[in-house]
């Protein structure tokens, strides 16, 4: 299996300011065929189902806001939320889905200083 | 609109046996890929099973192969996850998911069931 690892596993940010989220797989999710990294983030708010942010690495998802972005290729990646505001807090997921068996990091619980 | 609604949690005894459900609509399920992901009180999410369209391949997680066993009904609209010999580590919120192609990304997703096992 693909282990996803995040760091770190909590993150206190100001308002305004940026958080930064990395996740590294213990394998290659870059398909060479395509040059697709397989790698999704998702965003988890008590109480709620995962929310999809960004898939393909750095895509967003349609309707997320412009300061979520993802970045990263391999096995390394970082999700960056450039200006925090107060409903981005939440616990936070990458996703590998390059083998047959989808693996999920840990989690970030990120939250406001 | 897509809609996900899972059905069928509930308390059960250890060695005992559920079998979930997720209701679709709003897409051709028939053309799409799902899958289960759970997520135990306080911890984070597990996928654990994947069936491809037209029941062509299954997936599972290695903590529930043998155990569990994911099927779905395309006249049905439905996706269906039997689990046996469960376990108290099975008791989680249960997530049904669909992906958006084949091999990718979750990108809808049900509100969840919540399974316990216990005496």
């Amino acid at each position: 299996d693909i282990v996803m690892t995040q760091s770190p596993d909590s993150l206190t940010v100001s308002l305004g300011e940026r958080a930064t989220i990395n996740c590294k797989s213990s394998q290659s999710v870059l398909y060479s065929s395509n040059n697709k990294n397989y790698l999704a983030w998702y965003q988890q708010k008590p109480g709620q189902p995962p929310k999809l942010l960004i898939y393909w690495a750095s895509t967003r998802e349609s309707g997320v806001p412009d300061r979520f972005s993802g970045s990263g290729s391999g096995t390394d990646f970082t999700l960056t939320i450039s200006s925090l505001q107060a409903e981005d807090v939440a616990v936070y997921y990458c996703q590998q889905y390059y083998s047959s068996e989808y693996t999920f990091g840990q989690g970030t619980k990120l939250e406001i200083k | 609109e897509v809609q996900l609604v899972e059905s069928g949690g509930g308390l059960v005894q250890p060695g005992g046996s559920l079998r979930l459900s997720c209701a679709a609509s709003g897409f051709i399920f028939s053309s799409y890929n799902m899958n289960w992901v759970r997520q135990a009180p306080g911890k984070g999410l597990e996928w654990i099973s994947c069936i491809r369209s037209s029941s062509s391949a299954m997936f599972y997680a290695d903590s529930v192969r043998g155990r569990f066993t994911i099927s779905r009904d395309d006249a049905r609209n439905s996706l269906y996850l039997q689990m046996n010999s469960l376990r108290a580590e099975d008791t989680a919120v249960y997530y049904c998911a669909r992906e958006q192609g084949s091999g990718s990304y979750q990108n809808y997703w049900g509100q969840g069931t919540l399974v316990t096992v216990s005496s």
